[in-house]
């Protein structure tokens, strides 16, 4: 039973507009969401990460956004770049240093 | 500064044999963590270890498989014998102790068992 879902496999996108990369969770005593980028024959590379405390955080042209009641929190990207192309990884964690539970990812394709 | 190293980057081998990756956490960090990614299951964790002790192995598959930390710099992951259904590619990550820290991940190894 997956805990962390991805429901869209692929995404595709025209360079220079808003990416919105979604993801559902099920498991309420997550509080720690973290999305990673990877490109072929690499590993997964952090982005940015959110605490359940908040329901914001923005880094550059990645903000992401939380919402707690629903579940559910997404990873906006503004402007796309080409460099962008990745899969996007959700994962989240419980209270402490637990391990990460990983969605299936979605794959970001950034159109020029 | 280094991140994390995994060796060997590919590996391919016949069924039966044993198979050893190795892992380089980063330096100063203090818990490791293998995963394997498919296509039909993602990133999966197999393990995690904590100040070099295993702490959770319930997602290792079978007896098959085996990981060790004998210090702060490295680790191993081990299946003997090898089967086709273990190909995959497998990831090492390592993060800081205390709260919530992202993990750094490794290029990882992709392994392939005829």
């Amino acid at each position: 039973d997956q805990q962390v879902k991805q429901n869209s496999p692929s995404l595709s996108v025209q360079e220079g507009r808003i990416s919105i990369l979604n993801c559902d969770y099920t498991n309420s005593m997550f509080d720690y969401f973290l999305w990673y980028k990877k490109y072929p024959a690499e590993g997964p590379t952090f982005l940015i990460s959110i605490s359940s405390i908040k329901d914001k955080n923005e880094d550059g042209r990645f903000t992401v956004f939380l919402n707690k009641s629903a579940k559910h929190l997404s990873l906006h990207i503004v402007p796309s770049q080409p460099g962008d192309s990745a899969v996007y990884f959700c994962a989240a964690s419980g209270s402490g240093n637990t391990p990460l539970v990983f969605g299936k990812g979605t794959r970001l394709s950034v159109i020029a | 500064d280094a991140g994390v190293i995994q060796s060997p980057r590919h590996e391919v081998t016949e069924m039966g044999q044993e198979v050893t990756l190795r892992c380089k956490p980063i330096s100063g960090h203090n818990s490791l963590f293998w995963y394997r990614q498919t296509m039909m299951r993602g990133l999966e964790l197999l393990i995690y270890f904590n100040n070099n002790v295993p702490i959770d192995d319930s997602g290792m598959p079978e007896d098959r498989f085996s990981a060790k930390m004998p210090n702060a710099s490295f680790s191993t992951l081990k299946i003997q014998p090898s089967e086709p259904r273990d190909s995959a590619v497998y990831f090492c990550a390592s993060s800081l102790d205390g709260g919530h820290q992202p993990q750094h991940f490794g290029d990882g190894t992709r392994l392939s068992i005829l």
